[in-house]
């Protein structure tokens, strides 16, 4: 099953931009994570914000929940061409502790 | 170890056959999570467990597919006569408590041929 859904399923921008992606989920959640995936296989994990927090930062990214509207939005200031990976929103379903990941959205920063 | 690792990083089997995925996660995290990730696709979550019991083995997709994690770390992804739809990525992830961020090993491509 999947629980969060990302949007845009692509993203393609000029380096120095920002870029936003946003996630819905379904159920009640204790926590929000996002987490980047470069091709190839490792996930790597970005940032993680509680139910009961509403924004938080951790270097250019920002993350943002919203848990009236079951949604959370990562943005990438001043983008790299680093920065060029798939990048997923993952919750955990109904409080279970199963953490369940969207589809993701492409990113690609154009130099 | 210092990440997670997972072996072997391929396996390339045949149709019919048993093949065994092993996940060795984080010294100490209690939490530990078997996902399976198709091209273009975000990881599909197979299994969880927290210590040595199956928490939820919703995403299992059919009786071929079986994990074990006995004593409380390493943990196996067993699947039984497999079928080439079986091919795709096996990530395990490991995370110190059910509630905190999650590490994710390499990966394992498995390939049914």
């Amino acid at each position: 099953s999947q629980q969060g859904e990302e949007d845009p399923q692509a993203l393609s921008i000029q380096e120095g931009e920002n870029a936003t992606m946003n996630c819905s989920y379904k159920t009640s959640i204790n926590n929000l994570q996002w987490y980047r995936q470069n091709s190839g296989r490792g996930l790597v994990h970005l940032i993680l914000i509680r139910s009961n927090e509403r924004e938080k930062h951790s270097g250019r990214l920002r993350v943002t929940l919203d848990t009236s509207k079951k949604s959370s939005s990562l943005l990438i200031t001043a983008s790299r061409a680093a920065d060029t990976a798939s990048y997923f929103c993952a919750t955990d379903e109904g409080n279970t502790g199963k953490l369940i990941f969207g589809q993701g959205t492409t990113l690609q920063v154009k130099p | 170890g210092a990440g997670v690792s997972q072996t072997p990083s391929n396996k390339v089997t045949e149709k019919g056959k048993y093949v065994e995925l092993r996940c060795d996660p984080i010294s100490g995290h209690t939490a530990l999570y078997w996902y399976r990730q198709s091209l273009g696709q975000g990881p599909e979550f197979l299994i969880y467990f927290q210590g040595t019991g199956a928490a939820d083995d919703s995403g299992l997709p059919n009786d071929r597919f079986f994990a074990v994690r006995p004593e409380g770390s390493v943990s196996t992804l067993k699947i039984q006569r497999t079928e080439r739809g079986d091919s795709a990525v096996y990530l395990c992830a490991s995370s110190l408590t059910r509630v905190t961020e999650a590490f994710f090993g390499q990966g394992t491509r498995l390939t049914v041929v």
